[in-house]
C-alpha cells in the first residue's frame, strides 16, 4: 500500500491558463473522489468515480472543470481558463468498493495558486 | 442535504488533560459519521467512524467518539492529550447507501493545540 499519490504537489499558473492534475489511487481501490479545500475550510466534494464511471458531480464543478478516469485507475482533473478563485488545495481520495462505509484515503493534495 | 457543524475553531488543552472536539450533524436517515485529522501540508487521515451499534467507537491513536442520536452529536475525545495530537480535526457525515449520494460532507475543522 503506497498510498494515494498526487502530482504535482504545487502548481502556480496565470489566470486564464489551463491546468491538469493527476491522482493515482491505492491500487485495489475502485472508488475515487476529488475534493477542494480552501484556507480555513473543510474539504468540499467535487466529483466521484466508481471504476471508470463518473457517478456524481457537485454543482461546484463548473463547466471549466472536467475529471476523467479512463481506465479505472488513475484520474485527472483539468481546470480550463483558471480564475483566482480556483486557488485552493485539490485533494484526491480513494476507497474500496466493499461497503459504502469504507474510509477514504487521501493524498497530500495539489496546491494551486492562480496569479 | 447533509451538513456538519464544528462550533469551535480552536481548542487548547494542556498535555495530559482530556480533550473533546465537538461536532453536530444534520442528515436525513441514519448517519454515517467520521473523524479525520490533518497535519500541515498533508492530506487527511482517517481516525474513526460510526456506522451502527455501540455509541462509543474507538479509533486510531487512542481517540474515541461518542454518537448521540438525540443531540445529533458525534464528539471526539481522548483521555490524555499529547503534544503530537496538535493538528486540524474534521468531522464528516454521509448519507446511508441507497440515498443516491456518495459524497462525504465535512465540517470547517477545529484546530487542536496541546500545550506542553
Amino acid at each position: 500500500d503506497t498510498g494515494v499519490s498526487q502530482d504535482p504537489r504545487h502548481k502556480i499558473t496565470k489566470r486564464g491558463q489551463n491546468v491538469t492534475f493527476r491522482c493515482d489511487p491505492i491500487s485495489e481501490h475502485n472508488r475515487l473522489y476529488w475534493y477542494r479545500q480552501t484556507l480555513g475550510q473543510g474539504p468540499e466534494f467535487l466529483t466521484y468515480f466508481q471504476n471508470e464511471a463518473q457517478l456524481e458531480k457537485s454543482r461546484l464543478l463548473s463547466d471549466r472543470f472536467s475529471a476523467e478516469r479512463p481506465k479505472g485507475s488513475f484520474s485527472t482533473l483539468e481546470i480550463q481558463r483558471t480564475e483566482q478563485g480556483d486557488s485552493a488545495m485539490y485533494l484526491c481520495a480513494s476507497s474500496t468498493l466493499t461497503g459504502s462505509n469504507s474510509p477514504l484515503h487521501f493524498g497530500n493534495g495539489t496546491r494551486l495558486t492562480v496569479t | 442535504a447533509q451538513s456538519v457543524a464544528q462550533p469551535e475553531d480552536q481548542v487548547n488543552v494542556a498535555e495530559g488533560n482530556p480533550l473533546t472536539v465537538k461536532c453536530t450533524y444534520s442528515v436525513s436517515g441514519n448517519p454515517y459519521l467520521f473523524w479525520y485529522v490533518q497535519y500541515p501540508n498533508r492530506g487527511l487521515q482517517f481516525l474513526l467512524k460510526y456506522i451502527t451499534g455501540d455509541n462509543l467507537v474507538k479509533g486510531s491513536y487512542g481517540f474515541e467518539a461518542e454518537f448521540n442520536k438525540s443531540q445529533t452529536s458525534f464528539h471526539l475525545k481522548k483521555p490524555s492529550a499529547l503534544v503530537s495530537d496538535s493538528a486540524l480535526y474534521f468531522c464528516a457525515v454521509r448519507v446511508p447507501p441507497g440515498a443516491g449520494s456518495y459524497q462525504l460532507t465535512f465540517g470547517k475543522g477545529t484546530k487542536l493545540s496541546v500545550i506542553p
